[in-house]
């Protein structure tokens, strides 16, 4: 059993369109996240949600939209992409809520986006 | 920012154990110290944590110097499974888990 998917693994579009990207983490976790891994392999924390309440918003342009519909979802709708957002994307989930003590963070396996 | 320095990569003979350094110098009394790791084209996957003792579970040791300055993460026997880019961080307590990863070092383990 997967244990935090996304869909879709690869996702090609033109520059100006809307996508989504999903994901559903089936460990009862109370916390999420969305990471963006550029081309140059840094990764970079996007958005933190726990209990469907947005926690985390790192400096990401308005472009980029967190929706977690229950505590199991997130998901990351972008509007006008722009070439600059080619990247893997990569959703997370942990148990921990509080921000405190023990933080195991579980990944999902990605999904690359190119922007052309 | 990722407040932690770690080598840009290393080599390791399979079966060989593997040390990986990391610095982090400004470290605070509340914060931990947690070792992630990404193998090719997949999402990173949790390893070890601590915050002052030494700890150790079945994937790897970790071992905080006195001052907490700087850390080792040891892989006892390394496998060619085990190349990857590994990940040093400090977490930030009381915010919420906020994780900021480094560029990481790439370990290649070699036959």
């Amino acid at each position: 059993d997967t244990a935090v998917s996304q869909t879709p693994k690869y996702l090609v579009t033109q520059m100006g369109n809307d996508k989504s990207i999903k994901c559903e983490q089936n460990l009862g976790h109370d916390t999420m996240y969305w990471y963006k891994q550029d081309s140059k392999k840094f990764l970079k924390i996007m958005f933190s949600y726990n209990n469907k309440e947005l926690i985390i918003n790192e400096t990401v342009p308005n472009r980029f939209s967190p929706k977690s519909p229950d505590k199991a979802h997130l998901n990351l709708h972008i509007n006008s992409l722009e070439l600059g957002d080619s990247a893997v994307y990569f959703c997370a989930s942990s148990q921990d809520t509080s921000g405190r003590g023990y933080n195991e963070q579980f990944f999902g396996p990605g999904t690359r986006l190119t922007v052309l | 920012d990722a407040k932690t320095t770690q080598p840009t990569s290393m080599d390791c003979a399979e079966g060989r154990a593997a040390n990986l350094p990391c610095n982090h110098s400004t470290i605070s009394g509340n914060e931990y110290v947690y070792w992630y790791r990404q193998i090719h084209s997949q999402g990173p996957q949790y390893i070890i944590h601590g915050l002052k003792n030494n700890e150790t579970n079945e994937m790897a040791s970790l071992i905080i110097t006195e001052d907490r300055k700087s850390s080792t993460l040891i892989l006892p026997h390394a496998t060619l499974r085990d190349t990857a880019v590994y990940y040093c961080i400090v977490r930030v307590e009381y915010n919420f888990n906020k994780f900021y990863f480094g560029s990481g070092t790439k370990l290649n383990v070699k036959p």
